[in-house]
């Protein structure tokens, strides 16, 4: 079993429209958790960190579920550039080590 | 100019070749990583180092090398390479104590 798990989708939305993603992880020593945007062929960049308390920045809102292990991202009023890649990211630490376990990504498409 | 750069950006090579990957970055980060990223999966650690004089594997260090020049380069060799290295290879930089992780544009490599 993959320590992240996410639906590759891709999710096909129309433009204005509400879509949210859902992601679990297996570690419940995870302690850190984040949502990456990479698009086509680039590197990925943070979209925003989700904390315990649920977080919100614009349209995009985060939210974890430590007992049931699952993070979520909520889109509203889906814009064509939303479209990309959005990695669920869990830093897993141990010891005197920690290490970013990356989601294989679940795509958008926004369409006119 | 880009806080975290790689070169090259693309790079086709044969099998057996030696191959260097360079990262620098100018966000005075301690900590460095190096990724790669093969389609419909996550990004998968290689090596990460927490300052010039720390090296540590990854989850998949096997016939790679690393070399931490200074504080601000790393740089990734594959010492003969194989065809099943062809993958997009990322450079990450993040802070002490900080969890966000700055990744460079990406090297894309062809072992042919």
């Amino acid at each position: 079993r993959k320590e992240v798990e996410q639906d590759p989708g891709p999710f096909n939305v129309p433009e204005g429209a509400t879509v949210a993603f859902n992601c679990t992880y297996s570690n419940s020593a995870s302690q850190s958790f984040f949502w990456y945007r990479q698009d086509c062929r680039k590197e990925p960049k943070l979209l925003m960190s989700v904390y315990s308390s649920g977080n919100e920045d614009g349209r995009f809102t985060a939210q974890l579920n430590r007992a049931s292990q699952y993070i979520s991202l909520l889109i509203r009023d889906s814009k064509l550039s939303d479209s990309a890649t959005y990695l669920c990211v869990v830093n897993r630490r141990s010891d005197s080590s920690y290490k970013l376990i990356f989601g294989s990504g679940t795509r958008l498409l926004v369409r006119p | 100019d880009a806080d975290v750069t790689q070169t090259p950006r693309n790079r086709i090579t044969k099998t057996g070749k030696r191959i260097m990957l360079e990262c620098s970055q100018t966000k005075g980060h301690d900590r460095m990583y190096w990724y790669r990223q093969d389609p419909g999966l996550g990004l998968q650690l290689i090596y990460y180092s927490f300052d010039v004089k720390d090296i540590n594997k990854g989850e998949i260090s096997d016939g790679y090398s690393v070399s931490r020049q200074a504080q601000a380069k790393f740089s990734l060799s594959l010492e003969s390479a194989i065809p099943n290295q062809t993958a997009l290879y990322f450079c990450a930089t993040s802070d002490i104590g900080a969890d966000t992780q700055y990744f460079g544009p990406g090297t894309r490599l062809t072992v042919l």
